[in-house]
């Protein structure tokens, strides 16, 4: 099983709304990620957890909330977005008897905020 | 702040015409370089890493290859299932902490 899962595909959100993005992988893997990518623009780096602590938080804005509740999961909380917020949030995991870099995706949440 | 710069930004083939794709990199130190296939709606798929220049990697018709200042990713006799968008990154090579850095990517068609 090589795949990480992203759970909703597809989220509308109000700019008042509380909603959370899934994430999980049964590959073993310790590292995991959320990336952001806008239209055409190539994905940028949120946050990482390493062996489920937070290890690099991209300065991102807190309206953002990542958690990651065990090594196959990870959560993306979401509240009070703002319409440039609407992009396609991407997740990712590694492992260490990979190749450093070597990352595997989801398919993505694509989030639009109203 | 590293930087990753790919060109051209599209390109057009005719399925069978072999091109090469640029990315051209600045950064402090180089940890790695990463090559990614991202086709419409899912998630970038890795390819390659490579680590010091002169190094090469191939795949079916994929091959990458390094310089101190810039990788390629020659692509040979190309189908139609080659159409994506292919990402150059940087990045660490610390396990857990790859702050990778991704170039805007290269959208290649190659038509039947």
């Amino acid at each position: 099983d090589t795949e990480v899962t992203q759970t909703p595909k597809h989220l509308v959100m109000g700019m008042t709304n509380k909603k959370s993005l899934k994430c999980e992988q049964h590959m073993g893997h310790r590292a995991m990620y959320w990336y952001k990518q806008k239209a055409k623009k190539p994905p940028e780096l949120m946050f990482v957890y390493s062996y489920e602590k937070l290890s690099i938080n991209e300065s991102v804005p807190s309206r953002f909330s990542p958690e990651c509740p065990n090594s196959s999961l990870l959560n993306l909380h979401l509240h009070a977005l703002q319409p440039e917020d609407s992009a396609l949030y991407l997740c990712a995991s590694s492992g260490p008897l990979r190749q450093p870099g070597e990352l595997f995706f989801g398919e993505g949440s694509r989030l639009t905020v109203l | 702040e590293d930087q990753v710069t790919q060109s051209p930004e599209a390109l057009r083939l005719q399925e069978g015409e072999s091109s090469s794709l640029n990315c051209s990199y600045t950064v402090s130190g180089l940890r790695g370089l990463f090559w990614y296939r991202q086709d419409p709606g899912k998630g970038p798929e890795f390819l390659f890493t490579l680590y010091s220049a002169g190094e090469e990697k191939e795949k079916e018709r994929l091959k990458a290859t390094l310089t101190k200042k810039e990788s390629f990713l020659h692509i040979t006799a190309p189908k139609p299932e080659d159409s994506a968008t292919y990402l150059c990154a940087v990045g660490g090579r610390t396990f857990g902490n790859e702050k990778l850095t991704f170039g805007t990517g290269t959208r290649l068609t190659i038509i039947p």
